[in-house]
């Protein structure tokens, strides 16, 4: 079955700069790779997702790359914000199947 | 209009106990699944089901059943619960293939 990697498991970094968290996949046929923010005591919910067609996708302050011949993709969050403060993590699809990464604590200090 | 809902959000239980945890969503998705969070905030998938199939995580323990009585719904059924068990279950769904999967808001099992 598909194994999901991410790194790091923390991450501090202060307000306004950058945050990169990566995952790497094992099965060649994850098709779809969303991420997801998890604030304390709420559900996940999607961030952004990229599709195995695309390289790379970007929705203001964040960016997903994805890399099918490495089989890794990355999150990038710029100009980071206190509310970003959250867990966030990356999960690769195979058909209706998600596969979950470890997760990764963001903080970001003001 | 929440899309995808839990009932209870919090549960608190005797050990050797029998509970259920509800789950609806109102999206029309084909795809309904059950997570495990733990302290450590890993997010374990336990069953995914749609009309279809039911593939279960072969980690979880068979005290542990899907019950779907509908598209709509996916209870989950916990028999003579252990400490253990205690964690946020969340339930979510999903569309057909590599659709976005939305999750319910979580309930909170502890088990004493």
């Amino acid at each position: 079955g598909e194994n999901v990697e991410q790194h790091p498991s923390t991450l501090s970094v202060q307000e306004g700069d950058s945050a990169v968290i990566k995952c790497t996949y094992s099965d060649s046929a994850s098709n779809y790779f969303p991420w997801y923010k998890q604030e304390l005591g709420k559900r996940p919910q999607l961030i952004i997702d990229i599709r195995s067609n695309v390289g790379e996708k970007k929705d203001q302050r964040i960016a997903v790359t994805l890399n099918k011949t490495a089989k890794h993709f990355s999150l990038h969050i710029t100009e980071t914000q206190p509310e970003d403060s959250a867990v966030y993590f990356c999960a690769a699809s195979i058909g209706n199947q998600f596969y979950f990464g470890t997760g990764t604590s963001l903080t970001v200090i003001p | 209009d929440t899309a995808v809902s839990q009932t209870p959000k919090y549960l608190v239980t005797q050990m050797g106990n029998d509970k259920s945890i509800k789950c609806e969503q109102n999206l029309g998705h084909d795809t309904m699944y059950w997570y495990k969070q733990d302290s450590k905030k890993f997010l374990k998938i336990m069953f995914s089901y749609n009309n279809k199939e039911l593939i279960i995580n072969e980690t979880v323990p068979n005290r542990f059943s899907p019950k779907s009585p509908d598209k709509a719904h996916l209870n989950l059924h916990i028999n003579s619960l252990e400490l253990g068990d205690s964690a946020v279950y969340f339930c979510a769904s999903s569309q057909g293939k590599a659709g976005q999967e939305f999750f319910g808001p979580g309930t909170r099992l502890t088990v004493l």
